[in-house]
């Protein structure tokens, strides 16, 4: 099983920063990754598939980027509404799996 | 719009049995991919089974193979989540999706809790 792991745990932010989140596979995935973004109480929300192709309404201050084991969310300038949990999830192998999430907090 | 909607969660002892529905609506049914996937509480999701459009090809995690079934009826755009001897690592709530690459959209869940 590919094991997904997310960096950092828990991100301290203000609005309008820039945000980067990591995540690597421990193993190589190609491009076969997408991310998500949960809201407390919320199913999750694609945002990026194919590691860097936004979903349909995903507004473009989301960007993915990466391939092979390494990969990258940008929110380019944090909106009040962005604060969430995000998950990547690896799409190349079964089973389908995913990180442990990175929980975006207002700093 | 692209729409699922889970039915069928509950209270259930643990060495019982629940079947979960998910109800699909706003795209060729048949000609996708559909999964479930769970969380449990004030946990990250975890992928559990996956069909193909047909229903001819079907996956499961290790965590549940064996005691879970999925299964499609592409006549009433319905997909189905057949869980046996349940246990109390099973509490969790079950999202259905569209695809089994990525997932999109999600249904809104639905809980499943299992008593010892």
């Amino acid at each position: 099983e590919i094991v997904m792991t997310q960096s950092p745990a828990t991100l301290s932010v203000s609005p309008g920063e820039r945000v980067t989140l990591s995540c690597r596979a421990s193993q190589s995935v190609s491009s076969n990754l997408a991310w998500y973004q949960q809201k407390p109480g919320q199913a999750p929300r694609l945002l990026i598939y194919g590691a860097s192709t936004r979903a349909t309404g995903i507004p473009a201050r989301f960007s993915g980027s990466g391939s092979g084991t390494e990969f990258t969310l940008t929110i380019s300038s944090l909106q009040s509404e962005d604060f969430a949990v995000y998950y990547c999830q690896q799409y190349n192998n079964w089973p389908r799996t995913f990180g442990q999430g990175t929980k975006v907090e207002i700093k | 719009d692209v729409q699922v909607l889970e039915s069928g969660g509950g209270l259930v002892q643990s060495g019982g049995s629940l079947r979960l529905s998910c109800a699909a609506s706003g795209f060729t049914f048949s000609g996708y991919a559909m999964s479930w996937v769970r969380q449990a509480p004030g946990k990250g999701l975890e992928w559990v089974s996956a069909i193909s459009g047909s229903g001819g090809s079907t996956f499961y995690a290790d965590s549940v193979k064996g005691r879970f079934t999925i299964s499609r009826d592409n006549s009433k755009n319905t997909l189905s989540l057949q869980m046996n001897s349940l246990s109390a690592e099973d509490t969790a709530v079950y999202y259905c999706a569209k695809g089994f690459t990525y997932f999109d959209p999600w249904g809104q869940g639905t809980l499943v809790t299992v008593s010892s």
